[in-house]
């Protein structure tokens, strides 16, 4: 089976601009989550989806949003960039015993 | 109190050795317990997961979880140069509810086996 996959895998951007990253899960999954990990303040939670629902949700501000589409892909958007959202993004797709959580490369996003 | 707590590293260990890294939780009602290796630059790789007490073994690495201690632990026996990694505890919450897709990660323990 391919593993998870995310576009774009590196994204420079300027403060105010937004952003989407993209995810595609382990084929039969229909969960994913989305985190994001920064030196400070490690993997956090951003949230989950399950059947095109958002089940689960972090403590993010608004800004950052996202969706699932029939075929499980999923995307994140954070609008509106700050310095501080720079960080690798990381998808995760859920299956299997125990619901275990399979991590994709991440997007390394650099907000100037 | 952090939800996931992991020993302080960075671990240092000589190569052959026993590696122990070690990770309590706050949530008594937490269901499963992740261990994930995360080299510089990579994202996490899942080593292995344990859901019951005592001790689960897959090749070098062994699981050990006591839920009265809310304590799970990773031993890496015959440690090697290629080891060397950050390891991420992570805990599941309870079933459903406000848990879904929702892993709680410690902060990591950088191991570093040296030749």
């Amino acid at each position: 089976k391919a593993g998870v996959t995310q576009t774009p895998r590196y994204l420079i951007k300027t403060r105010g601009q937004q952003v989407t990253l993209s995810c595609s899960p382990i084929s039969g999954h229909r969960s994913v989550s989305w985190y994001q990990q920064t030196p400070g303040q490690g993997l956090q939670f951003l949230f989950e989806y399950f059947s095109e629902t958002q089940r689960n949700k972090g403590n993010f501000p608004g800004r950052f949003s996202g969706r699932q589409f029939s075929n499980s892909r999923s995307e994140m958007n954070v609008s509106t960039l700050e310095l501080g959202d720079s960080a690798l993004y990381l998808c995760a797709s859920t299956g299997g015993e125990l619901e275990t959580q399979y991590f994709g490369p991440g997007t390394r996003l650099l907000v100037l | 109190q952090k939800e996931v707590e992991q020993n302080s590293g960075p671990l240092s260990v000589p190569e052959g050795a026993i590696a122990s890294l070690n990770c309590t939780y706050s949530d008594r009602g937490s269901q499963s317990f992740f261990w994930y290796r995360q080299y510089s630059g990579k994202s996490p790789e899942l080593i292995m997961f344990i859901y019951s007490n005592g001790d689960k073994e897959d090749g070098r690495f062994t699981a050990q979880l006591n839920k009265a201690s809310q304590y799970v632990s990773l031993l890496i026996r015959d440690s090697q140069p290629s080891d060397s990694a950050t390891y991420l505890c992570a805990v599941n919450g309870n079933a459903g509810g406000t848990s879904y897709g929702k892993l709680t990660f410690g902060q990591g323990t950088i191991l570093t086996v040296h030749p």
